[in-house]
């Protein structure tokens, strides 16, 4: 298994709190992907990161921020946390292979959240 | 409008028969597809993939077979086990771009019945 480990697994808050959701990981893959999992909906991408400090926006961002100051380390910040936003998040990460073809992501084990 | 579709949420087929999994996307651009499964509480892992210049992949009892032009794939368990049991997403990625972004489709719980 990649080594991924997203933490905490599991947390309740309030609405218009701030949570912050953690991935590391001990692969030292380039790429980094923060998703949202919800009945219906599949997985969707929420930001990712294409090195330390490079991080763009996916197709659910609003609401969420993201920061990588190390290679290992990959946040997602809601800054005022809304029951919309109660998911199961997942962290992924990737590399590209040598002669840059299509590549996997593997999953960490995921976070619950709940925002009551 | 979502680009990649599952349209079953649920299968079930007896242990040892064929399971058929379907995927339709609608994006010209996606040169990629693989196949995720999920257990309960854990995260998805990876199962299979296919390239758009091939129509068939296999690994093990899981093949991977891929339409281009009905855009349209599908997985194929076979024989089916128990363990097989859980949720199959199938993803895809577009031409371009270095971070190789996935979109998921919604999910089809199969439950394999001993």
């Amino acid at each position: 298994d990649a080594g991924i480990t997203q933490s905490p697994r599991h947390k309740v808050t309030e609405t218009g709190t701030p949570v912050t959701l953690r991935c590391h990981q001990t692969e030292n893959h380039r790429y980094m992907y923060w998703y949202r999992q919800d009945p219906g909906h599949g997985l969707r991408l929420i930001h990712y990161s294409y090195g330390v400090k490079d991080t763009d926006k996916g197709e659910v961002s609003d609401g969420y921020s993201v920061s990588r100051s190390k290679t290992e380390d990959f946040l997602l910040t809601l800054e005022s946390a809304t029951s919309s936003q109660t998911s199961v998040y997942f962290c992924a990460i990737s590399e590209r292979k040598a002669g840059g073809s299509n590549n996997e992501q593997f999953f960490g084990p995921g976070t619950r959240l709940t925002v009551l | 409008d979502q680009q990649v579709k599952q349209n079953s949420p649920s299968l079930s087929v007896q242990e040892g028969r064929i399971s058929i999994l379907n995927c339709d996307y609608t994006n010209s651009m996606f040169d990629y597809f693989l196949w995720y499964k999920k257990y309960p509480a854990e995260g998805p892992t990876f199962l299979i993939s296919i390239s758009s210049i091939k129509d068939k992949n296999e690994d093990g009892r899981f093949t991977v077979f891929l339409n281009k032009s009905a855009k349209h794939l599908s997985l194929h368990i076979v024989p089916s086990q128990p363990g097989d049991s859980a949720v199959y997403f199938c993803a895809a990625s577009e031409v371009g771009g270095s971070a190789r972004q996935l979109t998921f489709g919604s999910g089809t719980q199969l439950t394999v019945l001993p």
